[in-house]
């Protein structure tokens, strides 16, 4: 089974400090990691994904998120937050021998940036 | 062009009514994904239909039932509303993953359903 926790319901950061939201999954074997976003009143768009390779991948928006496979993470961060980056974020799993193909999401945090 | 379109955004119903939700995509991806997302946000997979079967069907109530007329097309017919029902649907699709498992999802703005 496979599995994603997000621990933080809601990560508050005021504007132009750097930001990490916090994801661990659970699968049994190789992970496929995703962080989608999703702004009010609107469906989840996706932000990057860890695949193999670079521990640091960078996605869309400024977003960057970085593998640890010891500690079963994958924090997405920013550098600098904006007031617009406010929003809910999702972190998603795969495992590679899902024979379903199954995305299992987290149960998403919200993000508020105050200027 | 909308990739994955859902239609109603906005579905105001009784209890008892039969609604149905419908979900198009226009990506040529071969499975198509019905996601339920709660008043607290967390997103629940329903049902998954690659090329027109279904092979995950997680344990919702069987008044809920996809109906996948062709490929691109992904509906969800709901009988017997009740006030739990009341929810965002999401549907959303992706390519044939065990050939291509490292793409994610494209996801459709949603259907807010509200049952009164």
């Amino acid at each position: 089974a496979q599995s994603v926790a997000q621990p933080e319901d809601q990560v508050n950061v005021a504007e132009g400090n750097p930001l990490t939201v916090k994801c661990t999954y659970s699968v049994s074997g190789n992970p496929y990691l995703f962080w989608y976003v999703q702004y009010p009143n609107r469906g989840l768009q996706f932000l990057l994904k860890y695949i193999t390779g670079d521990n640091l991948v960078k996605g869309s928006y400024g977003f960057e998120a970085e593998f640890n496979k010891s500690q079963t993470s994958f924090h997405l961060k920013k550098p600098s937050a904006l007031v617009s980056d406010s929003a809910l974020y999702f972190c998603a799993v795969r495992d590679i021998n899902n024979a379903g193909n199954m995305l299992t999401f987290g149960g998403g945090t919200r993000l508020m940036v105050k200027p | 062009d909308t990739a994955v379109s859902q239609t109603p955004k906005y579905l105001v119903t009784q209890m008892g009514n039969d609604k149905s939700i419908k979900c198009e995509q226009n990506l040529g991806h071969d499975t198509m994904y019905w996601y339920k997302q709660d008043s607290k946000k967390f997103l629940k997979i329903m049902f998954s239909y690659n090329n027109k079967e279904l092979i995950i069907n997680e344990t919702v109530p069987n008044r809920f039932s996809p109906k996948s007329p062709d490929k691109a097309h992904l509906n969800l017919h709901i009988n017997s509303l009740e006030l739990g029902d009341s929810a965002v649907y999401f549907c959303a699709s992706s390519p044939q993953t065990r050939r291509t498992p490292n793409y994610g999802y494209t996801f459709g703005s949603g259907t807010r359903l509200t049952v009164v």
